[in-house]
């Protein structure tokens, strides 16, 4: 049972321009959602998460939005820089009890210049 | 550069052989946690310590095993290694396990069971 899910195995974007990477999951206990980056040979990076109390979460290029509803969340970078390429991850976890985190299977970006 | 290490980056074994993966948290996070991750496929979430004990455990094999020291650092041991356990081993650590904290991810360990 897949409880987080990222549709899109792969994304190309020119460089300049806004890379938009989903997410969806299925679990409404959910209330703490992550984005993690990743490049080759390197463990996960954090880059940036928000929680269910809100909707918007923006950190300079980087901006998550979460709409609860839809339980649907998408990262928002812009603008896009060649050095973003890399598999971006979605991440989500209950604030109680176990602390893991619900990865979903990754969206490979390349930004092309 | 996370502050969590791995060791070793890599290992080679056969099938049936006994491995020990090991990860040394962050400096002042109490919080350890095992994710493997396969071919193509997300991280999946093996096992939690704090502390030193074990907090939660996930889809973790009974041929798998861990512990966290008093030093804080873990170990991941696997045994009766088949080849489907070929995959990348990643430790992440944070502050506490009841919190908003991030987890901090190492390297890595790839291990291949030939």
């Amino acid at each position: 049972d897949q409880q987080v899910k990222q549709n899109s195995p792969s994304l190309s974007v020119q460089e300049g321009r806004i890379s938009i990477l989903n997410c969806d999951y299925t679990n409404s206990m959910f209330d703490y959602f992550l984005w993690y980056k990743k490049y080759p040979a390197e463990g996960p990076t954090f880059l940036i998460s928000i929680s269910s109390i809100k909707d918007k979460n923006e950190d300079g290029r980087f901006t998550v939005f979460l709409n609860k509803s839809a339980k649907h969340l998408s990262l928002h970078i812009v603008p896009s820089q060649p050095g973003d390429s890399a598999v971006y991850f979605c991440a989500a976890k209950r604030l109680q009890g176990a602390q893991k985190l619900v990865f979903g299977q990754g969206t490979r970006l390349t930004i092309n210049p | 550069d996370s502050g969590v290490t791995q060791t070793p980056k890599h290992l080679i074994t056969a099938t049936g052989q006994r491995v020990t993966l090991r990860c040394s948290p962050r400096s002042g996070d109490l919080s350890v946690y095992w994710y493997q991750q396969s071919l193509d496929q997300g991280l999946q979430f093996l096992i939690q310590y704090y502390n030193g004990e074990e907090r939660a455990k996930g889809n973790i094999l009974e041929r798998f095993s861990a512990q966290q020291f008093p030093d804080l650092h873990s170990e991941l041991n696997l045994s009766s290694l088949e080849l489907g356990d070929s995959a990348l081993y990643f430790c992440a650590s944070s502050v506490d396990p009841v919190s908003v904290y991030e987890q901090y991810f190492g390297p890595g360990t790839r291990l291949t069971v030939t």
